[in-house]
């Protein structure tokens, strides 16, 4: 089965600093889909960004990023300029046919 | 409505009691998930329908839980018996892709508490 894994329970950043929250995966499939989850204390999942793996180039939503390394099954996601919203879960998720697989989270602490 | 409605957003019941949860997706999407959320961890898929069928119920832990979406719309998670390993947050998340390949929608959750 499908596995992910985020070693980081809890993560601290200053405001408007750079901070990467990383995350591993498992499987033997070629093509799938990769996501990033941000969970604030509203309990509502909201889509951060989005990482096809037949895909090289590694996506981008504004201030979001990921570091894609297919080979490593490595999925790190780069939050720049970080802001007092950004504190909140944020969940690393696999997908390929319908049942998708979440890490057990990282929580992201934001300084002023 | 706009987004994915969850209903009761809290429930607190006794251990032995039956519970259902209500879930109401996005109009028009014809995929929807069912997670289970425990404290601290990642969201626990279990179940997954398609229109009306369930397409993969692999994720239910045991003949306790149950999901039912009779209209391809509205979906209800039920659970009998319950006991006090069954509090949690339960996500529901609706898509109108079909294969898994897009994003999901989530419901703020219903937070069941069982005493």
């Amino acid at each position: 089965a499908q596995t992910v894994t985020q070693s980081q329970p809890e993560m601290s950043v200053q405001e408007a600093e750079t901070v990467t929250l990383s995350c591993t995966y498992d499987t033997s499939e070629s093509d799938y889909y990769l996501f990033w989850y941000k969970q604030p204390p509203s309990r509502q999942m909201i889509l951060v960004i989005r990482q096809e793996a037949y895909k090289q180039q590694n996506a981008t939503e504004n201030r979001f990023s990921v570091n894609f390394q297919k080979a490593a099954k490595s999925f790190s996601l780069k939050i720049s300029d970080s802001q007092l919203g950004d504190a909140a879960m944020y969940f690393c998720a696999y997908t390929r046919n319908n049942d998708m697989r979440f890490g057990a989270g990282t929580r992201l602490t934001v300084k002023p | 409505g706009a987004g994915v409605s969850q209903t009761p957003s809290n429930k607190v019941t006794e251990k032995g009691k039956y519970v259902e949860l209500r879930c109401d997706p996005i109009s028009g999407h014809t995929a929807l998930y069912w997670y289970r959320q425990s404290l601290g961890q990642g969201p626990e898929f279990l179940i997954y329908f398609q229109g009306t069928g369930a397409a993969d119920d692999s994720g239910l832990p045991n003949d306790r839980f149950f999901a039912v979406r009779p209209e391809g719309s509205v979906s209800t998670l039920k659970i009998q018996r319950t006991e006090r390993g069954d509090s949690a947050v339960y996500l529901c998340a609706s898509s109108p892709f079909t294969g898994g390949t897009g994003e999901l929608f989530f419901g703020e959750g219903s937070r069941l508490t069982v005493l």
